[in-house]
């Protein structure tokens, strides 16, 4: 089946720096990856939906400038949480779509970010 | 009020017995459900997938569709440990072209 990483799997960083979180799909094409956030003992929330080559599109709520998307190639997207702080700290997980007409949304394993 | 409602438990229920899981819904544009199955720190999988009312099986899972109540469930029969899990509900409304929408899942443990 078809499979997504995420690196790093788990990062700790102070107040005030900016992280990069990197999704990959590896045996497949993507020309949308999704990115959501999920605080403990609640549902995934969409922060933005990213398309190669195109800027992202962000959920009401979600800064953009806070949190940068880069989908610069169809098995890449970044996602750069900028000047963290502790309130950020959560389980970031992304997502993508086969390029061909799929109905399915691949999962990574998430990265649990702790500012602190 | 929320698009999607989900119990979010938690659930324990003996091994074998039968899981019920359900979400209800507000959006009557929906036509597209699927449950996702999310172990403890990991990204969901997805486990069924079914599109408008009707009923889908795949062993031991059996997901059905009420658009007529907004009512989705999903079926677990002889529940095993390694289901323990949280159990995800999601929606969409145009195949392909729009977000999906969670429930806040259920937490479901299986008794040995």
């Amino acid at each position: 089946g078809a499979v997504v990483s995420q690196h790093p799997s788990r990062v700790i960083c102070k107040s005030g720096t900016s992280v990069k979180i990197e999704c990959r799909s590896l045996d497949f094409q993507a020309t949308t990856m999704f990115w959501y956030r999920q605080f403990p003992k609640q549902s995934l929330m969409l922060m933005a939906t990213s398309n190669e080559g195109s800027k992202a599109t962000y959920e009401q709520g979600v800064e953009k400038d806070k949190f940068l998307i880069n989908h610069a190639s169809l098995t890449l997207s970044t996602l750069t949480v900028t000047s963290a702080h502790p309130e950020d700290s959560s389980f970031y997980i992304c997502s993508a779509r086969e390029m061909a007409a799929s109905y399915e949304q691949y999962f990574g394993p998430g990265t649990r970010l702790t500012v602190t | 009020q929320k698009e999607v409602e989900q119990d979010p438990g938690p659930l324990s229920v003996p091994e074998g017995a039968i899981v019920s899981l359900n979400c209800t819904y507000s959006n009557s544009a929906f036509q597209y459900f699927m449950w996702y199955r999310q172990y403890s720190r990991k990204g969901p999988e997805l486990l069924m997938y079914t599109y408008s009312s009707g009923n889908k099986e795949d062993g031991r899972f059996t997901a059905q569709v009420d658009k007529s109540s907004k009512y989705i469930s999903l079926f677990i029969r002889d529940s095993q440990p390694s289901d323990s899990a949280t159990y995800l509900c999601a929606m969409e409304s145009n195949f392909g072209n729009e977000k999906l929408t969670f429930g806040t899942g259920t937490r479901l443990t299986i008794i040995p």
